[in-house]
């Protein structure tokens, strides 16, 4: 999956509990991002940061934090006010210039026990 | 919101025949993505066409861009079994890629 590592591949996140996921990267790219695709459906944008120490939120941040405080993870956190977790979720690092391109992670399916 | 849109949501094909699928969106991009999706795993990055480009190959892939009808097309021609899988358009809007809803191909051997 081209240097973007996500764990645990499989979460269960039992009511009131924050759950972290993690995103690393080892190739260098300045921009991170984070979607949440739900079953059939296209990808929706939580999360991105174009630098380190810097994140905006997309269209879906409610009940979801994030740090970057390095280059090489960007981690989120599925809070307790997310009531509807259940998803896939993928981090991605944004290559720029002339062969512009995201890498994908593998993904991480959190499911509520 | 969903910047681009795809059109249609599932194709079924059989196995040497010609795939395509279209992707509609709402404002000015700089450039279009395509990208593929195996079920259960991330996206992998098949093309990109910059908004000064018309059309672009890449093996057995063609991807045209109308700026102003604001849509695109992916064909994939001479489609294989193991092309069975989702495809979505990526555009920019503001420093940000926004996803559509993916077409699902499914490719019958």
């Amino acid at each position: 999956d081209g240097g973007i590592t996500q764990s645990p591949k499989y979460l269960f996140r039992k009511e009131g509990q924050n759950v972290t996921l993690s995103c690393e990267q080892n190739l260098n790219h300045d921009a991170m991002y984070w979607y949440r695709q739900d079953p059939g459906q296209g990808l929706r944008l939580i999360y991105y940061s174009q630098i380190v120490n810097d994140f905006q939120k997309g269209d879906i941040a409610e009940g979801y934090s994030v740090s970057r405080e390095k280059k090489e993870s960007f981690p989120l956190t599925v809070t307790s006010a997310q009531k509807n977790p259940t998803a896939f979720y993928l981090c991605a690092s944004h290559q720029t210039g002339t062969n512009e391109k995201l890498f994908f992670g593998s993904g991480t399916q959190l499911s509520v026990l | 919101s969903q910047q681009g849109e795809e059109d249609p949501q599932a194709l079924s094909i059989q196995e040497g025949e010609n795939a395509t699928m279209n992707c509609s969106y709402k404002t000015s991009i700089n450039n279009l993505q395509w990208y593929r999706q195996n079920s259960g795993r991330g996206l992998v990055h098949l093309i990109l066409i910059r908004s000064n480009e018309r059309e672009k190959h890449s093996g057995r892939l063609r991807v045209t861009l109308d700026t102003s009808k604001k849509s695109s097309s992916l064909l994939i021609t001479a489609s294989r079994a193991a092309d069975t899988a989702s495809y979505f358009c990526a555009t920019d809007a503001g420093g940000k890629l926004i996803f559509g809803q993916g077409t699902e191909l499914s490719v019958k051997p």
